[in-house]
């Protein structure tokens, strides 16, 4: 079955620990990107990616690492997570050409306290 | 920066009415697409219009996009409970992917 595939779905920690969610698809799409939901905002882009081993900012990159170091992968780094964090994020990927639907995983809900 | 802008930013109808949606957007696109979130849960892909279509059918489901205006409609006809969910529609441009739009919440009540 084709899917993006994120954990932890939640996950409560503290101001500064070091947190790391991952996210993992198995169609074989070059795309991946990252986004984050709060109320009354919509999806915001975190970082995306391209390719193996090329990402980019997206619009909230602030407080945020990723790496790509291969297709399937693309894990969100906290280095030092703060309140304004807190939030829903999801994963997404999609092919090649950014003209297709991208799938999204089920998402992962932040609390940083 | 957003890229659409839903409107009504809420929706509330009965159960057989049609719910209509609409999307604004910046800058040019490629296609824009349609996605339903139901609540908490992840993004699942609606529909696709490309920049150089003006009408899509798809199910009960009926999109338009004006790039003239940088505008589009979903029309959802004959509603159901179980289409209560967030509705948002989202740019496609350069690499950048999709850009989305804050969304609509769209209740259809039995």
């Amino acid at each position: 079955e084709a899917q993006v595939t994120q954990n932890p779905r939640y996950l409560i920690t503290v101001t500064g620990k070091k947190l790391t969610v991952t996210c993992s698809q198995n169609m074989n799409h070059e795309y991946m990107s990252w986004y984050r939901q709060d109320p009354g905002l919509g999806l915001r882009q975190i970082y995306y990616s391209m390719n193996v081993e090329v990402t980019d900012k997206g619009d909230v990159p602030e407080g945020y690492k990723v790496s790509r170091k291969e297709k399937r992968n693309f894990p969100l780094i906290l280095e030092s997570p703060s309140p304004n964090q807190t939030s829903l994020y999801f994963c997404a990927s999609s092919s090649r050409q950014s003209y297709t639907e991208a799938f999204f995983g089920q998402g992962t809900r932040l609390t940083v306290v | 920066s957003q890229q659409g802008e839903e409107d009504p930013q809420a929706l509330s109808i009965q159960e057989g009415e049609n719910a209509t949606m609409n999307c604004s957007y910046k800058t040019s696109i490629n296609n824009l697409q349609w996605y339903r979130q139901n609540s908490g849960r992840g993004l699942v892909h609606l529909i696709l219009i490309r920049s150089n279509e003006r009408e899509k059918h798809s199910g009960r489901l009926r999109v338009t996009l004006d790039t003239s205006k940088k505008s589009s409609s979903l029309l959802i006809t004959a509603s159901r409970a179980a289409d209560t969910a967030s509705y948002f529609c989202a740019g496609s441009g350069s690499a950048r992917q999709l850009t989305f739009g804050s969304g609509t919440q769209l209740t259809v009540l039995p």
